[in-house]
């Protein structure tokens, strides 16, 4: 299985700033990567494809980076209601796996 | 839009079989090009995929439930269907379902929690 370590675990920030997120994989998977924020109590939401794509919807704060092993999250001006769990996910191959999940606090 | 809404048992005995449902609308699992993927998230926040289905009928599982995990279709209904064998206290989790577009979850379910308990 293609392991998926995220770091850190946990951070906490303050509404406007740039905030940056690593998923660091077991082997080359190319740019498929997929980022994840998930919300108290409610179901995962896509952010990012394919390493830097935009899902339909999603604010423009939000940039994926990254090919081969290592793969970036960046939230570019933090806002209140970006609190929330967020995972990196790899499509490269099965069985598909997750990060362990960053958690992005507000100070 | 294509909403997805699963339904089950909250509470599974030990070595029961867990059977959950996930009713898809706005869509048809039917459509070609996706799969519709059971994802479950333990209580410790990790997620685990179990597997999918395409609408060929054709599924993929995790090697590490393969042998415990059925998934089905029934394109009449517009379902998917999840059977999880000889439950443990380990298998207690939210159960998503999820339709995905080259194995990129892009609509999921609401999450059904499941508890083994005796």
């Amino acid at each position: 299985d293609i392991q998926m370590t995220q770091s850190p675990s946990s951070l906490s920030a303050s509404v406007g700033d740039r905030v940056t997120i690593t998923c660091r994989t077991s082997q080359s998977i190319y740019n498929y990567v997929n980022w994840f924020q998930q919300k108290s109590g409610k179901a995962p939401k896509l952010l990012i494809y394919s390493a830097s794509t935009l899902e339909t919807g999603v604010p423009s704060r939000f940039s994926g980076s990254g090919s081969g092993t290592d793969f970036t999250l960046t939230i570019s001006s933090l806002q209140p209601e970006d609190s929330a769990r967020y995972f990196c996910q790899q499509s490269y191959t099965t069985p598909l796996t997750f990060g362990g999940g960053t958690k992005v606090e507000i100070k | 839009q294509v909403q997805l809404q699963e339904s089950g048992p909250g509470l599974v005995k030990p070595s029961q079989t867990l059977s959950l449902t996930c009713s898809v609308s706005g869509g048809s699992i039917s459509d070609g090009g996706y799969s519709w993927s059971w994802i479950r998230q333990h209580p410790g926040k990790d997620l685990e995929w179990i597997g999918y289905i395409f609408e060929s009928g054709n599924t993929y599982y995790n090697p590490s439930l393969k042998s415990r995990v059925t998934i089905s279709m029934d394109a009449s209904k517009n379902q998917l269907s999840l059977n999880l064998r000889s439950m443990t206290a380990a298998d207690t989790a939210v159960y998503y379902c999820a339709r995905s577009f080259k194995d990129v979850p892009d609509y999921w379910g609401q999450g059904s929690l499941v508890t083994v308990s005796s």
